[in-house]
């Protein structure tokens, strides 16, 4: 069976510090690769998505970048954390294909201080 | 930007009562999948609907679709405690891998 594994799952750092975010997905080959951003009590916003590795494709522009260095890898990182970068950041996955149903993470809460 | 918005943004009631939920979105779709977020979890799927489907079923999920109005429904029947919370419709823009969500509804349900 698919399993997806997301870490860690809270984090603080401080303002201008590096991050990175690790999410790896067992059981599949060649997923759809997903990261999502979600505001305290609001809706997810998609940050990056993958369909291939090397392949990102960004949806919002800010100090956060994303890398599938292998099949079943996605990286969310930042050189230089901001306060707004706070959040909780989500993984997922799904099958090749448009409009499949995505599998998530557990989530990783991020507070920047 | 978000595709889909959620109405309404929360919704209390008793156990035993049903919950509607509605969505409405922008661009055409391919289907259209609603989620459910228990509170610091990730998200689980619950259902997923076709454009060319009308209504659908599972368990006390049904869900109905019109695409003429771009809207959807999530209704939960005879609604339990563990039914509380935050439910998400999700959409497929057309030529992308992409799915955008909605704005979500925070249901509570009292025992």
């Amino acid at each position: 069976s698919q399993t997806i594994h997301q870490w860690p799952a809270t984090l603080v750092q401080p303002v201008g510090s590096p991050l990175s975010l690790e999410c790896t997905v067992e059981g599949t080959s060649n997923p759809n690769l997903y990261w999502y951003r979600q505001a305290a009590g609001r809706g997810l916003q998609l940050l990056f998505y993958s369909v291939g590795i090397g392949q990102i494709s960004s949806e919002v522009p800010q100090n956060l970048s994303a890398s599938r260095p292998q099949d079943r890898q996605f990286i969310l990182s930042s050189k230089k954390l901001l306060l707004s970068d706070s959040g909780f950041y989500l993984c997922a996955w799904s099958v090749t294909g448009s409009g499949e149903k995505l599998f998530f993470g557990s989530g990783t809460q991020l507070s920047v201080l | 930007s978000q595709q889909g918005e959620e109405d309404p943004q929360a919704l209390s009631i008793q156990e035993g009562e049903n919950a509607t939920m509605n969505c409405s979105y922008k661009t055409s779709i391919n289907n259209l999948q609603w989620y459910r977020q228990n509170s610091g979890r990730g998200l689980v799927h619950l259902i997923l609907i076709r454009s060319n489907e009308r209504e659908k079923h599972s368990g006390r999920l049904r869900v109905t679709l019109d695409t003429s109005k771009k809207s959807s429904s999530l209704l939960i029947t005879a609604s339990r405690a563990a039914d509380t919370a935050s439910y998400f419709c999700a959409t497929d823009p057309p030529s992308t891998d992409k799915l955008i969500f909605g704005t979500g509804t925070r249901l509570q349900v009292f025992p």
